[in-house]
């Protein structure tokens, strides 16, 4: 079956250092993913949508800036989360639509990241 | 009031009982879909639903698109079963964005 997979699974910085975290497709092309973040006990909030080869979509209240995504590839996009600090600690999560498979998603196992 | 809301928040049955999580939504939707989450956080999409009714092994998830309503069910509940269960659907309109619930705690003790 398809699988998404996200690397690092769990990444431990200092303040002020930049973190990049890959969602990568494996056996389909996405030209759409989807970057969600999850606080404890908390459902996801979608984050951006990542679009091969144009602008990522911010969902209001979201920092641009801050969240850098890139859609390098037909099975690749990064999310950088730039000049990393403690509130930004959380489980960011990626999933990306199957194409030709209406409404079907499939969902990275997840990073946790922890600024300190 | 969000968009979608699932009941109950927490859950905690005995291992072999019966177990219904239910799902209301307010808005025009292509496909609901339930997912589920392991304490490690990863993600399982379990069915994606757009009428009727769907099995796989233990777990059903039926849906009422004139009431907005979909539940799922789980039979012979077993402790392996515990997770987070998310209801999350595809608004119409909204490409494959998904608008989440809140998520139900199920413990299912032995």
């Amino acid at each position: 079956g398809a699988v998404v997979s996200q690397h690092p699974s769990r990444v431990i910085c200092k303040s002020g250092t930049s973190v990049k975290i890959e969602c990568r497709s494996l056996d389909f092309q996405a030209t759409t993913m989807f970057w969600y973040r999850q606080f404890p006990k908390k459902s996801l909030m979608l984050m951006a949508t990542s679009n091969e080869g144009s602008k990522a979509t911010y969902e209001q209240g979201v920092e641009k800036d801050k969240f850098l995504i890139n859609h390098a590839s037909l099975t690749l996009s990064t999310l950088t989360v730039t000049s990393a600090h403690p509130e930004d600690s959380s489980f960011y999560i990626c999933s990306a639509p199957r194409p030709g498979k209406a409404d079907t998603q499939y969902f990275g196992p997840g990073t946790r990241l922890t600024v300190l | 009031k969000n968009e979608v809301e699932q009941s109950p928040q927490n859950l905690t049955a005995q291992e072999g009982e019966f177990i219904t999580i239910n799902c209301s939504y307010s808005v025009g939707i292509s496909a609901l879909h339930w997912l589920q989450q392991h304490p490690g956080g990863g993600i399982v999409s379990l069915f994606m639903l757009s009428s009727g009714k769907k099995k796989h092994g233990r777990l059903i998830a039926t849906i009422n698109i004139q009431e907005k309503h979909s539940s799922l069910h789980i039979t012979a509940s077993h402790p392996r079963d515990s997770a987070v269960y998310i209801c999350a659907v595809t608004p119409l309109r909204a490409g494959n964005k998904l608008t989440f619930g809140g998520g139900t705690r199920v413990l299912v003790k032995p």
